[in-house]
């Protein structure tokens, strides 16, 4: 399953929302979808499961929405540690798959 | 809370076998919960996933990587390997070892992960 994730970039102002998209080249059956934030040099941190379902310790400030081949990860009000890198990935089939990320930028 | 930590050498030659390991340490409950897998990123680029093992043994390869690939337990409990063999400068990447968790029977989003270790494929 490709996993096409737009925009490439988001320049927003901190307080903003920002809305990212990331599109199923199939279904993902059961929403099995997952989001995650990468600063520059870290790990990637798990921010959503299950398309909607927030990890632990993440602030409410981050949804996730969808079905189907669409999906999105809403965060309601920029603070200055959300500008970062966020991919999504499926994780209902084999092999499991990446976006290409949305790289969210300081305007 | 379960940490992880890659180890392994930094610079392999090309043709080579690619080898790491992963350490975890912490909460060990539940261990059966789990998957544990490795996921690499090359430089500036995004995530690629190379494989997860379940704790009852069975391993899952990404079918790009899987005739070189050979994933298995480590020499000591609490850790896991990689080996990726006749490797060339496109295996240059940062190296992650991370849990992967599930849910309603999927596993497959990865909940921990480790720092991460830069292999570089260079003569």
């Amino acid at each position: 399953i490709v996993l096409t994730q737009s925009p490439g970039t988001l320049s927003l102002s901190p307080g903003e929302g920002a809305t990212l998209s990331c599109r199923a080249s199939q279904s993902v059956s059961g929403g099995f979808l997952a989001w995650y934030q990468q600063r520059p040099g870290q790990a990637p941190r798990l921010l959503i499961y299950a398309a909607s379902s927030r990890a632990t310790g993440i602030p409410d400030r981050f949804s996730g929405s969808g079905s189907g081949t669409d999906f999105t990860l809403t965060i309601s009000r920029l603070e200055p540690e959300d500008f970062a890198v966020y991919y999504c990935q499926q994780y209902v089939s084999s092999p499991l798959t990446f976006g290409g990320g949305t790289k969210v930028e300081i305007k | 809370q379960v940490q992880l930590q890659e180890s392994g050498p930094g610079l392999v030659r090309p043709s080579q076998t690619l080898s790491l390991t992963c350490s975890v340490s912490g909460d060990s409950s539940n261990s059966d919960d789990y998957y544990w897998g490795w996921i690499r990123q090359p430089p500036g680029k995004g995530l690629e996933w190379i494989g997860y093992s379940s704790n009852s043994g069975r391993y899952y390869y990404n079918p790009s990587l899987k005739s070189r690939l050979i994933m298995s337990e480590g020499t000591t409990n609490n850790q896991f390997s990689l080996m990726l063999s006749s490797v060339t400068s496109a295996d240059t990447a940062v190296y992650y070892c991370a849990r992967a968790s599930g849910s309603r029977g999927y596993y497959g989003f990865f909940q921990q992960w480790g720092q991460g270790t830069l292999v570089t494929v260079s003569s």
